[in-house]
C-alpha cells in the first residue's frame, strides 16, 4: 500500500514563476492537507481539502496561493509570482477522514528553492 | 484556539542517557496527541499517539503519557541511540476532527 507520494521533491522556481507541487493520498483516503515547515521552524498548517471541496483555508495565504483536489487526480497546491520568501518544504499529509484519533498520514514533502 | 508548545532544542545527548522532551497542550474539550518523527530530508513519521487521559502511548522504546490534569505529552526513552538523532513534534487533533496542531519541533542529537 503506497504512502502519500508527493512530486517533485525538489523544485526550483525564479522569482515571479509558478510553482506547483502535486500530492497524491494514500489509498482509501478523501482527506487532504498541505503544511509548510520554513527552515528550522516547525509546521504550519495552510489548507484542508477533500474531493472536489476546500473545507479550510485558514492558514493560506489570501494571494498568489491557491489548491485544489479534483474528483480525478492529485491535490494541486499551486503558487503564483513566487517570492524568496515562499522557500520552504511543503508537506501534504493524508486521512481516511475525520475521525480525530486517526493520525494524518504525510509524504516526503516538496523543497521549494526560490531564486 | 489549539496550541502545542515544546520545548526548544537541540537536546545534546550521549548514547544510552535519558531523554525527555517536554510538551503541554491548549485545547478545548479531549484532544487526541501525538508525537511525529522527522529524519533529515524526509516527511513526517507517527511515532506514538494517545486518545484519552492516562493513555500511554508507545513505540521503539519511545513513551508519552496523556496528563489531562497538567495538559501535557512528554515524550521520553530509557536509553537513546545516534540512530534516534532526529526531529521530534507534537500534536493534536481535537474533537473536530481536522487538522493537526504542531508544536515548534525539538530537534535531538545523540553522540556516540
Amino acid at each position: 500500500n503506497a504512502g502519500v507520494m508527493q512530486n517533485p521533491r525538489h523544485l526550483v522556481r525564479r522569482r515571479g514563476q509558478e510553482a506547483r507541487l502535486r500530492c497524491s493520498p494514500m489509498k482509501g483516503h478523501s482527506h487532504v492537507y498541505w503544511y509548510r515547515q520554513l527552515p528550522e521552524e516547525g509546521l504550519k498548517f495552510m489548507v484542508y481539502l477533500q474531493k472536489e471541496n476546500i473545507i479550510d483555508e485558514s492558514g493560506m495565504p489570501k494571494e498568489r496561493f491557491s489548491a485544489e483536489f479534483p474528483k480525478e487526480g492529485p491535490s494541486i497546491l499551486r503558487i503564483q509570482q513566487v517570492v524568496r520568501g515562499d522557500s520552504a518544504a511543503y508537506f501534504c499529509a493524508s486521512s481516511p477522514g475525520t475521525i480525530f484519533d486517526s493520525p494524518l498520514h504525510f509524504g516526503n514533502g516538496t523543497r521549494l528553492t526560490v531564486t | 484556539g489549539n496550541s502545542v508548545t515544546q520545548m526548544e532544542g537541540p537536546v545534546t545527548l550521549s548514547e544510552e542517557a535519558f531523554l525527555t522532551i517536554n510538551c503541554t497542550y491548549t485545547a478545548t474539550g479531549y484532544p487526541s496527541l501525538f508525537w511525529y518523527v522527522q529524519y533529515p530530508g524526509e516527511g513526517l513519521q507517527l511515532l506514538l499517539k494517545a486518545t484519552k487521559a492516562d493513555d500511554k502511548g508507545s513505540n521503539k522504546g519511545f513513551e508519552a503519557t496523556y496528563r489531562k490534569e497538567t495538559t501535557s505529552f512528554h515524550l521520553e526513552k530509557g536509553s537513546v541511540q545516534v540512530s534516534d538523532s532526529a526531529v521530534y513534534f507534537c500534536a493534536l487533533r481535537d474533537n473536530a476532527g481536522n487538522m493537526l496542531t504542531f508544536g515548534g519541533g525539538t530537534r535531538l542529537m545523540v553522540k556516540p
